[in-house]
């Protein structure tokens, strides 16, 4: 089973600043890597997949990079409404595997 | 619109069983795969299933394999997990969530559920 492991797993940044969140796979993954946001008593929503592909409807502040076992994503200028807890997951191999989560909290 | 709806959750006590339901709308159920996905209460996602658009090929995490079975019912529009020999460790909210391309596998997942929890106590 692919490990994923996301870093921090808090990060206390100030709304207009960026955040970057990092995810690590325990092998190659390729460009198959999704990151989903999750707000409080919600579903995940899909960011990005392919690594870098935004989902329908999301804004460009948000960006994923990388490939083969490093990814990250970049929210460029944190809103209000992107406080939330980032998951990264793998979709290359079966079992998919998600990250342990980087809570992004307001400074 | 695209939407997932589950139902079937509740509590139940170990050892027993629940059967999960997903009502899929707004777009061709049976093009698509479908995955389980839980969360159990302040911790992070799990996968649990997947089934194919067509349901001829299915997979599963080693932690519910043997006691889950994931199904479809594309004339019903509706996907299923039956869940057997409940643990209290199966304690989660469970989603249902589709892959974002036409008979697609191993892929994200671009629309999830609103989920229905799953409470294992005695």
């Amino acid at each position: 089973e692919i490990v994923m492991t996301q870093s921090p797993a808090t990060l206390s940044v100030s709304p207009g600043e960026r955040a970057t969140l990092s995810c690590r796979a325990s092998q190659s993954v390729s460009s198959n890597l999704a990151w989903y946001q999750q707000k409080p008593g919600q579903a995940p929503r899909l960011l990005i997949y392919g690594a870098s592909t935004r989902a329908t409807g999301i804004p460009a502040r948000f960006s994923g990079s990388g490939s083969g076992t490093e990814f990250t994503l970049t929210i460029s200028s944190l809103q209000s409404e992107d406080f939330a807890v980032y998951y990264c997951q793998q979709y290359n191999n079966w079992p998919q595997t998600f990250g342990q989560g980087t809570k992004l909290e307001i400074k | 619109q695209v939407q997932l709806v589950e139902s079937g959750g509740g509590v139940v006590q170990p050892g027993g069983s629940l059967r999960l339901s997903c009502a899929a709308s707004g777009f061709t159920f049976s093009s698509y795969g479908m995955h389980w996905v839980r969360q159990a209460p302040g911790k992070g996602l799990e996968w649990v299933a997947f089934i194919r658009y067509d349901g001829s090929n299915k997979y599963y995490a080693d932690s519910v394999k043997g006691r889950f079975t994931i199904s479809r019912d594309n004339s019903k529009n509706t996907l299923y997990l039956q869940m057997n020999s409940l643990r209290a460790e199966d304690t989660a909210v469970y989603y249902c969530a589709k892959v974002p391309g036409v008979y697609g596998d191993n892929d994200a997942f671009d629309i999830w559920g609103q989920g229905t929890m799953v409470t294992v106590s005695s």
